[in-house]
C-alpha cells in the first residue's frame, strides 16, 4: 500500500499569499495519476486536481498541481478567504487507492 | 452533471450490518470505464477509501476492510450498494458516495450520511 505524507499538518498565511502543499508518497506513483481535494467544514471533498497537474472543471486557475513519481505540489497562487480550508491528496494508480492525512490551510 | 445520494441508517449497534444505498441520477455506470465507489471519514480524521464498482461488475476492496465489505450494483435502479458487516465504534463516520470516470480521481462526491456505531 502507497502511504502518503502531507506536509505541513498546518499552514499558517494570509491573504493574497501564495500556498505551496506538499504531499511525497512512499513509492512512486504509477502515471501520475494523483488527485487533489478541498474540503470546506461540513461540506464533501471537492476535486481540484488530477492527474498531478490537470484542473478540475470550473476550478479556478490559481490553483495548479506539479510533481511525479513520489513528490507533488499543490500551489495556490494567491489565497483567497475561501481557500482556508482542508485539502487532501489522493493516489489512484496503485491499489489499494490511498489518501494523505489533509493539510489545514489557516489565516495567519 | 451526474448528482449521488446516500441513504441509510444513522444509528447501528455493535456487530450490527450496515447496508448503505447510493443512488445517482443518471445510467453512467453503465458506460465503459465508469465506477461508483464509497469513501468514509471519522469525525476530525482524514478520508479512508472503501470499495468500488465498475460498469463491468469488477469490484475492488480495501484490503484492511475486504472481510466485511460488499458492493453490488443494480443498473436499473441507478443504485450502488455497500454492506460492512460485524459493525463496532471505530467505525463511526461519515460516509461518501462517489464517482470514478475516465480521468480515475473522484469528481462528484455525495453529500455524505453520518453512521454511528454506538449501543
Amino acid at each position: 500500500e502507497i502511504v502518503l505524507t502531507q506536509s505541513p499538518g498546518t499552514l499558517s498565511l494570509s491573504p493574497g499569499e501564495r500556498a505551496t502543499l506538499s504531499c511525497r508518497a512512499s513509492q512512486s506513483v504509477s502515471s501520475s495519476f494523483l488527485a487533489w481535494y478541498q474540503q470546506k467544514p461540513g461540506q464533501a471533498p471537492r476535486l481540484l486536481i488530477h492527474g498531478a497537474s490537470s484542473r478540475a472543471t470550473g476550478i479556478p486557475d490559481r490553483f495548479s498541481g506539479s510533481g511525479s513519481g513520489t513528490d507533488f505540489t499543490l500551489t495556490i497562487s494567491r489565497l483567497e478567504p475561501e481557500d482556508f480550508v482542508v485539502y487532501y491528496c489522493h493516489q489512484y494508480g496503485n491499489s489499494p487507492r490511498t489518501f494523505g492525512q489533509g493539510t489545514k490551510l489557516e489565516i495567519k | 452533471q451526474i448528482t449521488l445520494k446516500e441513504s441509510g441508517p444513522t444509528l447501528v449497534k455493535p456487530t450490527q450490518t450496515l447496508t448503505l444505498t447510493c443512488t445517482f441520477s443518471d445510467s453512467s455506470l453503465t458506460t465503459s470505464g465508469v465506477g461508483v465507489g464509497w469513501v468514509r471519514q471519522p469525525p476530525g480524521k482524514a478520508l479512508e477509501w472503501l470499495a468500488l464498482i465498475y460498469w463491468n461488475d469488477d469490484k475492488h476492496y480495501s484490503p484492511s476492510l475486504k472481510s466485511r465489505l460488499t458492493i453490488t450494483k443494480d443498473t436499473s435502479k441507478n443504485q450502488v450498494v455497500l454492506t460492512m458487516t460485524n459493525m463496532d465504534p471505530v467505525d463511526t463516520a461519515t460516509y461518501y458516495c462517489v464517482h470514478r470516470p475516465n480521468i480515475g480521481a473522484f469528481d462528484i462526491w455525495g453529500q455524505g450520511t453520518m453512521v454511528t456505531v454506538s449501543s
